[in-house]
């Protein structure tokens, strides 16, 4: 069965200061697809990235970055120079690829980070 | 517009009732979801649908029926309404080719109270 964690329940930090949220999974799948959702206070929830378990390159999108390693079974979020208007529950989430015989189709999520970025 | 669309945003209602919560998407995907997000416990699946003729539970389906009406709509229903399916509900939808392949893109969320 599939398993994502995020073990930080919520995080208070201030404006400008970095910040790592953790997500750790597991799954016997050999090919897997991470993702991470933002909802922000009017809780809506917005897709920020997905990454497929071949391709272990970090990415950085301006003040996001995420770190990908499979050897832990890990997929953390980093916001550099925080600002208020991050403040928002983090989910990620796991699903199974086409190669697995999976069901390519449901999203594990974990029970999200609430981040709270104050002024 | 958005692209996924939930009506209505908020409900409120009483046991033993029934509603329904609509869902309609212009993207064109042909597969659609319907969540619960319960505060602390993430969101669960209920239904999806990878077509209009392919419908299937998900992990919590008891007390909830769903209906693939067109590519485009998916409505979820509570057929006798209990205290304890009050949530929020996510309906979203995913395509299978493409740069956007295995995304799930969400609706803005119905907010349910049961009295």
């Amino acid at each position: 069965a599939q398993k994502v964690t995020q073990a930080q329940t919520e995080i208070s930090v201030v404006e400008k200061e970095d910040v790592t949220l953790d997500c750790v999974y597991e799954t016997r799948d050999t090919t897997y697809y991470l993702f991470w959702y933002k909802q922000p206070p009017s809780g809506e929830l917005v897709f920020l990235i997905r990454r497929n378990s071949f391709d272990e390159q970090n990415e950085i999108s301006g003040r996001y970055s995420w770190n990908f390693q499979k050897s832990t079974s890990s997929f953390n979020f980093t916001i550099t120079a925080s600002q208020v208007v991050d403040s928002a529950v983090y989910f990620c989430a796991l699903s199974d690829g086409e190669d697995s015989g999976g069901s390519n189709y449901k999203l594990t999520f974990g029970k999200g980070t609430l981040l709270t970025v104050n002024p | 517009d958005a692209d996924v669309t939930q009506t209505p945003r908020n409900r409120i209602t009483k046991t033993g009732k029934r509603i329904m919560l609509e869902c309609s998407q212009t993207k064109g995907h042909d597969r659609m979801y319907w969540y619960r997000q319960d505060p602390g416990l993430g969101l669960q699946l209920i239904y999806y649908s990878f077509d209009v003729k392919d419908i299937n539970k998900g992990e919590i389906s008891d007390g909830y029926s769903v209906s693939r009406q067109a590519q485009a709509k998916f409505s979820l229903s509570l057929e006798s309404a209990i205290p304890n399916q009050t949530a929020l509900y996510f309906c979203a939808t995913s395509d299978l080719t493409g740069t956007v392949k295995n995304i799930q893109y969400f609706g803005a969320g119905t907010r349910l109270s049961v009295l």
